[in-house]
């Protein structure tokens, strides 16, 4: 069975520069996450979906920041314009709510962001 | 979601066992204890979780104390390639509750 699918796996790009990471979760399943992990501060919730709707975007750390999920195969984490500070892994995951049973997140292999 | 304690490095002999422990006093009720690995450079690895019960996979066992304040992973046969980062996670129950990450601990295993 397919992971989570994240792209690009890796980016360059420069300061000012929009950038949008892409993920595809894995089928069947109605929860998504975004996280951010740097050196300094670990690994960070971004914001997440259930059932396409976001649930929770505390994390997001600026206006610079958005996310969507269009539709339950798709999600985008776009950054406005990026700063060096945007630098990091960013990690998509997903996984499927059954109420009270507890439920697995899965995780992609990560997009690693450089801004220059 | 309850907060974890993990010491922050372990090392352990490859072949042996590698015995993970995990602080989570303030978990409540409903709580699962999950646990994750990170290998460098890759995103987190589902590891195992339980409830109240001690838990066996193909990877790992897990632990849990009768009052659930903490628990302990238990790799029986470490290998170089169970050098990670691994985190202990409490978790709520509702279908869109978070997966919070402390800071673990970083397991290396050596010839």
């Amino acid at each position: 069975d397919a992971g989570v699918i994240q792209s690009p796996r890796h980016e360059v790009t420069e300061m000012g520069q929009e950038v949008t990471l892409r993920c595809k979760p894995i089928s069947g399943h109605n929860s998504l996450f975004w996280y951010r992990q740097t050196m300094m501060r670990g690994l960070e919730l971004l914001i997440y979906f259930n059932n396409n709707v976001p649930i929770d975007d505390s994390g997001m750390p600026e206006d610079r920041f958005s996310a969507k999920m269009p539709n339950a195969s798709f999600s985008t984490l776009k950054i406005q314009p990026s700063e060096p500070r945007d630098s990091a892994v960013y990690f998509c995951a997903s996984s499927l709510g059954k109420g009270l049973l507890g439920n697995t997140i899965y995780f992609g292999e990560g997009s690693w962001l450089t801004v220059v | 979601d309850a907060k974890t304690t993990q010491p922050t490095s372990m090392d352990c002999a490859e072949g042996r066992a590698a015995n993970l422990p995990c602080n989570h006093s303030t978990i409540s009720g409903n709580e699962y204890v999950y646990w994750y690995r990170q290998i460098h450079s890759q995103g987190p690895q589902y590891i195992i979780h339980g409830l109240k019960n001690n838990e066996t996979n193909e990877m790992a066992s897990l632990i849990i104390t009768e009052d659930r304040k903490s628990s302990t992973l238990i790799l029986p046969h470490a290998t170089l390639r169970d050098t990670a980062v691994y985190y202990c996670i409490v978790r709520g129950t509702g279908t869109a509750s978070k997966l919070t990450f402390g800071t673990g601990t970083r397991l290396q295993v050596t010839l």
